[in-house]
């Protein structure tokens, strides 16, 4: 089972920040989490990931709160074409274990 | 990021016949790699992890003799759906582990889809 909870679905307005939230409560101390979004009939896309220290690269930021039972992936300024299905993904015994995701919905 | 290639993107079988779908790392070496499967409006399903060299380890409920994975190089595994019927019929979704000293990250490829008639 995946170890992650997400909210169904969020709304967010183009060119705004979207925030979506990630309660992993039972992570272990040396698993990682893992985003990626999915767009419908594709294969889903690698964002980010990390451990502990917040991350950030060209797609996104990944906030780990200090006692890392959740987490916060922003993407800064929100797309049409950032609309998708976003998977909040703690790696178990190194493996993936897709949860339902949180739909986004980028709105003009 | 690095690219992970399927194909067939698009499979019509006819039922009782076997299929093959390939998984490709083209810009990485990947010992590891993982086949899933999808069905409409559904999260994907881990169905096994495959090791190159050996033989894959699958998830519980799937059918190792029907879903038979090989990955005989370090490049390339392929998915063999043997049989198959229309219940097969869904979208199958392949990654591959990038190592990075302690920064590995799993890459996805473009996903198969499978119709059995």
């Amino acid at each position: 089972d995946a170890k992650t909870t997400q909210p169904p679905s969020m709304d967010c307005a183009e060119g705004r920040a979207a925030n979506l939230p990630c309660n992993h409560s039972t992570i272990s101390g040396n698993e990682y989490v893992y985003w990626y979004r999915q767009i419908h009939s594709q294969g889903p896309q690698y964002i980010i990931h990390g451990l502990k220290n917040n991350e950030t690269n060209e797609m996104a930021s990944l906030i780990i709160t200090e006692d890392r039972k959740s987490s916060t992936l922003i993407l800064p300024h929100a797309t049409l074409r950032d609309t998708a299905v976003y998977y909040c993904i703690v790696r178990v015994g190194g493996k993936l274990i897709f949860g339902q995701g949180t739909e986004l919905s980028v709105k003009p | 990021g690095a690219v992970v290639s399927q194909h067939p993107s698009r499979v019509i079988c006819k039922s009782g016949t076997s299929v093959k779908i390939e998984c490709r790392s083209l810009d990485f070496q990947a010992t590891t790699m993982f086949w899933y499967r999808q069905f409409p409006k559904k999260s994907l399903m881990l169905m096994a992890t495959s090791n190159e060299g050996s033989k894959a380890t699958y998830e519980q409920g799937v059918e190792k003799d029907k879903f038979l994975i090989n990955h005989a190089s370090l490049t390339l595994s392929t998915l063999t759906v043997t049989s198959a019927h229309p219940e097969d019929s869904s979208f199958y979704i392949c990654s591959a582990l990038l190592r990075d000293r302690e920064r590995n990250t799993i890459y996805f490829g473009e996903g198969s889809w499978l119709t059995v008639v």
